[in-house]
């Protein structure tokens, strides 16, 4: 079965830490994989997807296909990336995603 | 940036009336999404909706819900006769014709059964 998991609900660190927000998933093919973020229960909003490799507000993130994961970094956290990060798996063209339980990031000052 | 738009943002509405709730993708996108995210809880796939018809549903998509595309448009999703349990953030998505291209989602509607 296709299943994302994010292990950690609430995630907190100090302003100019280092963060790590954790993903696996279970899929028995190519997976597409993408980082969703939800400002103080606004809208869902695309932060990164597996396939563009690139870097958004200082985030990346690596699909890890031996440990099935694609866990999100960033070097140094700032406040404003306090937020609920969603890890989301899409199969197919067109295909539903299949989000995970979601992990609040606080950054404290 | 084009964006999908939602409403109404807050509907409240008594158990067993029917609701319907409207979207409006982005204007040159194919494929449609329908999500609820029921408070304290992860975002759940409803149904998916391309070229006039449903592609996939989920165990949650019963009999009581329907979607809906009338004129070209709008995206509604009709809950039939409401329930307590229905209450939940509605978040309506929309994809392009690519397969590669994300889903870009509205700011949702909160539905209340009262």
């Amino acid at each position: 079965a296709q299943r994302v998991t994010q292990p950690e609900k609430l995630l907190s660190v100090f302003k100019g830490a280092p963060v790590e927000l954790k993903c696996n998933y279970s899929y028995s093919g190519s997976p597409e994989l993408f980082w969703y973020v939800q400002y103080s229960r606004q809208r869902l909003q695309l932060l990164l997807r597996h396939i563009s490799r690139e870097s958004i507000k200082g985030f990346t993130a690596d699909l890890n296909k031996g440990e099935t994961s694609f866990h999100l970094k960033k070097p140094f956290a700032q406040e404003e990336d306090s937020a609920m990060y969603y890890c989301a798996l899409r199969r197919g063209q067109g295909g539903k995603l299949i989000f995970g339980q979601g992990t609040e990031l606080s950054v404290k000052p | 940036e084009p964006e999908v738009t939602q409403t109404p943002s807050h509907q409240v509405t008594q158990m067993g009336q029917e609701v319907i709730l409207r979207c409006v993708p982005i204007s040159n996108h194919l494929y449609f999404y329908w999500y609820r995210q029921i408070l304290g809880q992860k975002v759940e796939f409803l149904v998916s909706f391309y070229n006039n018809e449903i592609s996939e549903k989920s165990e949650i998509f019963d009999d009581q819900f329907s979607v809906e595309r009338p004129d070209g448009s709008n995206f509604t999703l009709k809950i039939r006769s409401t329930k307590l349990e229905d209450s939940a953030m509605y978040f309506c998505a929309s994809s392009g014709v690519n397969s590669n291209q994300p889903q870009h989602f509205g700011d949702g509607t909160r539905l209340s059964i009262l």
